[in-house]
């Protein structure tokens, strides 16, 4: 199994509103990506958690909230967010943090209104 | 400044006409190059992994080559099916682990 899951594939919220995306993999990695991608633009990353703890922050805002319940799930929490914040936001995960090839999943389409 | 450009950002094929995609990099000391395949509004499908120039690997019409400072995708006898964008990225040696990458090149294949 090479494949990592994500819900909802849509989400539309608005400023005001709490929603999270979930992310799962089952192919035994130990670290887990959260990224942001805008059209025409490659992935950039979030977040990365390593042995379920987090160990890169790219200085995101605080209204986006990681946490990694165990070593097969990610999730990332939504409050408050800007229409700015609307874009695909991508899992993915790797045997390790820094190791090889990480594997993506099919995205959440986020519409902020 | 490690750097990774990709050229050309657009391409259109007629299917059946065979091509390169580049990725040319400067990083201070090359840990790996990954190629991506990516459809409109989906993630990133992993392609290829390349460590040390000289290598090269293939998969159905796709080969991805590397040197020491570019590394190519070539596309043979291309399909509709192999319109996408094609991403590369690079990881450079040391700590920081963080991808760097391209811009993508967008490949139409017409029938």
């Amino acid at each position: 199994d090479t494949e990592v899951t994500q819900t909802p594939k849509h989400l539309v919220m608005g400023m005001t509103n709490k929603k999270s995306l979930k992310c799962e993999q089952h192919m035994g990695h130990r670290a887990m990506y959260w990224y942001k991608q805008k059209a025409k633009k490659p992935p950039e990353l979030m977040f990365v958690y390593s042995y379920e703890k987090l160990s890169i922050n790219e200085s995101v805002p605080s209204r986006f909230s990681p946490e990694c319940p165990n070593s097969s799930l990610l999730n990332l929490h939504l409050h408050a967010l800007q229409p700015e914040d609307s874009a695909l936001y991508l899992c993915a995960s790797s045997q390790a943090w820094g190791g090889d090839e990480q594997f993506f999943g099919p995205g959440t389409r986020l519409t902020v209104l | 400044e490690d750097q990774v450009t990709q050229s050309p950002e657009a391409l259109r094929l007629q299917e059946g006409e065979s091509s390169s995609l580049n990725c040319s990099y400067t990083v201070s000391g090359l840990r790996g190059l990954f190629w991506y395949r990516q459809d409109p509004g989906k993630g990133p499908e992993f392609l290829f992994t390349l460590y040390s120039a000289g290598e090269e690997k293939e998969k159905e019409r796709l080969k991805a080559t590397l040197t020491k400072k570019e590394s190519f995708l070539h596309i043979t006898a291309p399909k509709p099916e192999d319109s996408a964008t094609y991403l590369c990225a690079v990881r450079r040696a040391g700590n920081n682990r963080k991808l760097i990458w391209g811009l993508g090149t967008s490949l139409a294949v017409n029938p």
